[in-house]
């Protein structure tokens, strides 16, 4: 079964807009760990946003902020004020406590801004 | 290095070939993972090294895949009698200590291609 889910295989936004990138999760492990990366076209995977399972606060830096529903099971991205540069691939993992450290990603979303 | 450095960027190999794969980590960063990128896929987990302990290799797809990381620091992927399904992007990462809160930081990433 999926661990993790990430349902839009692409996304267009509008420079200055607000996008939200769906991520759903399953685990039963109560302890763990959500993070988002961003995989531009030359490959490198650059950590964007980490929240924890049991962090009561949404997580977020800079433009980027984490819309967590535990209840849901969701951490969805939310990118405000898009620009040119946020072009590219977008992937959700797990990390669950009682696995040895290893990240679960999605199949990751590409998004497009657009002038 | 200010981060994870990977070596080669690209490989070319014959079917049938040994690859080697080098991965340099972030100083000071005791666990170090490798993933599998196939096209268009998330990265997939093929082993995790804390030091030079190997503590999970369940992601290895066969025994002609071995890694080591023999004093702590740089690790090398091997890859034995290559296969066309072994094209892939081969991705490290690597993260100051274990835990689910810490980020991975990856490198650029090996693209290998088998003819």
């Amino acid at each position: 079964a999926q661990k993790i889910t990430q349902t839009q295989p692409g996304m267009f936004v509008q420079e200055k807009e607000a996008v939200t990138l769906d991520c759903t999760y399953d685990t039963s492990d109560q302890s763990y760990g959500l993070f988002w990366y961003k995989q531009p076209s030359s490959g490198e995977m650059i950590f964007l946003i980490y929240q924890g399972s049991y962090d009561e606060q949404n997580a977020t830096e800079g433009r980027y902020s984490l819309n967590f529903q535990k209840a849901r099971k969701s951490a969805n991205l939310v990118i405000s004020a898009s620009q040119l540069g946020d072009s590219a691939m977008y992937f959700c993992a797990m990390r669950e406590r009682q696995l040895t450290d290893k990240l679960i990603f999605g199949t990751g979303t590409r998004l497009q801004v657009f002038p | 290095g200010a981060g994870v450095s990977q070596s080669p960027r690209y490989k070319v190999a014959k079917r049938g070939q040994d690859v080697a794969l080098r991965c340099d980590p972030i100083s000071g960063h005791v666990s170090l993972f490798w993933y599998q990128q196939a096209l268009g896929q998330g990265p997939e987990f093929l082993t995790y090294f804390q030091n030079e302990a190997q503590l999970d290799k369940s992601g290895l797809p066969s025994d002609r895949f071995f890694a080591e990381r023999p004093e702590g620091s740089v690790s090398t992927l091997k890859i034995q009698r290559t296969q066309q399904e072994d094209s892939a992007v081969y991705l490290c990462a690597s993260s100051q200590e274990s835990g689910t809160s810490q980020p991975q930081h990856f490198g650029d990433g090996t693209r290998l291609s088998i003819l």
